[in-house]
């Protein structure tokens, strides 16, 4: 059973760095093709994209955030991390983390993604002084 | 790049059927998934790559893709499905996830 978990501070101060952990299990990191990536959610609001990072450490980011965004892995600790600097209120929201695997096409990997899933139940940041 | 646009809203009456589209010039020729979220709960995949449903979703729900348009199809409408719905892709031109801007789906 793959099951994700993210943690991290409820609770961060304009321009302050966030650090959120995703610890995952049922699956791994050294895996061809596995991947994590991160997705938040502003409350009442759509979904938004942030970073993924795959089995052969490839790392993409959304490009408005990229400047801002850092994903790593510790596949010995079955961990994706997601750094945020310079916090603003504005990025209140719930982070999620969710496993996404490459496409595999006749057994070759691509440089594509597929869909997201399972997702963690995902942590609610707020920034506020 | 990938800008997907989702009507914000949808109602359908229990037990008829609730069309929900994803619009993007040439979305056919990729490769398009739906969520479904529910209030205080993460999304869950319903439809992956245009047509093909995980097990466990009902097969009163179906999708499509083609030309300038992709489709989640749900029949027979139950009080259960009321939820947002997200279409996503990967757009390969900028290496990114996209997710369309979600549609409510209102059971009258």
């Amino acid at each position: 059973q793959v099951t994700l978990r993210e943690s991290g501070p409820a609770l961060v101060k304009p321009t302050q760095t966030l650090t959120l952990t995703c610890t995952f299990s049922g699956f791994s990191l050294n895996t061809r093709g596995m991947g994590v990536s991160w997705v938040r959610q502003p409350p009442g609001k759509a979904l938004e994209w942030l970073a993924v990072i795959d089995w052969d450490d490839d790392k993409h980011y959304s490009r408005p955030l990229k400047t801002r965004l850092t994903i790593s892995k510790d596949t010995s600790k079955n961990q994706v991390v997601l750094t945020m600097t310079d916090m603003d209120p504005v990025d209140t929201a719930t982070y999620y983390c969710a496993r996404i695997q490459n496409s595999i096409i006749r057994g070759v990997v691509m440089g594509s993604y597929n869909w997201l899933e399972p997702w963690g139940q995902g942590t609610l940041v707020t920034v506020s002084s | 790049s990938y800008v997907l646009t989702q009507p914000p809203s949808v109602s359908v009456a229990p037990g008829k059927t609730a069309t929900i589209t994803c619009g993007e010039n040439d979305i056919g020729s990729t490769n398009v998934h739906w969520y479904q979220q529910k209030p205080g709960q993460a999304p869950v995949v319903v439809m992956y790559n245009d047509d093909d449903r995980p097990s466990g979703i009902p097969d009163r729900f179906s999708a499509s893709n083609s030309g300038n348009t992709a489709t989640l199809t749900i029949f027979r409408v139950e009080a259960g499905d009321e939820a947002d719905y997200y279409c996503q892709v990967w757009d390969s031109g900028r290496d990114q996830v996209v997710f369309g801007g979600g549609t409510k789906l209102t059971v009258l």
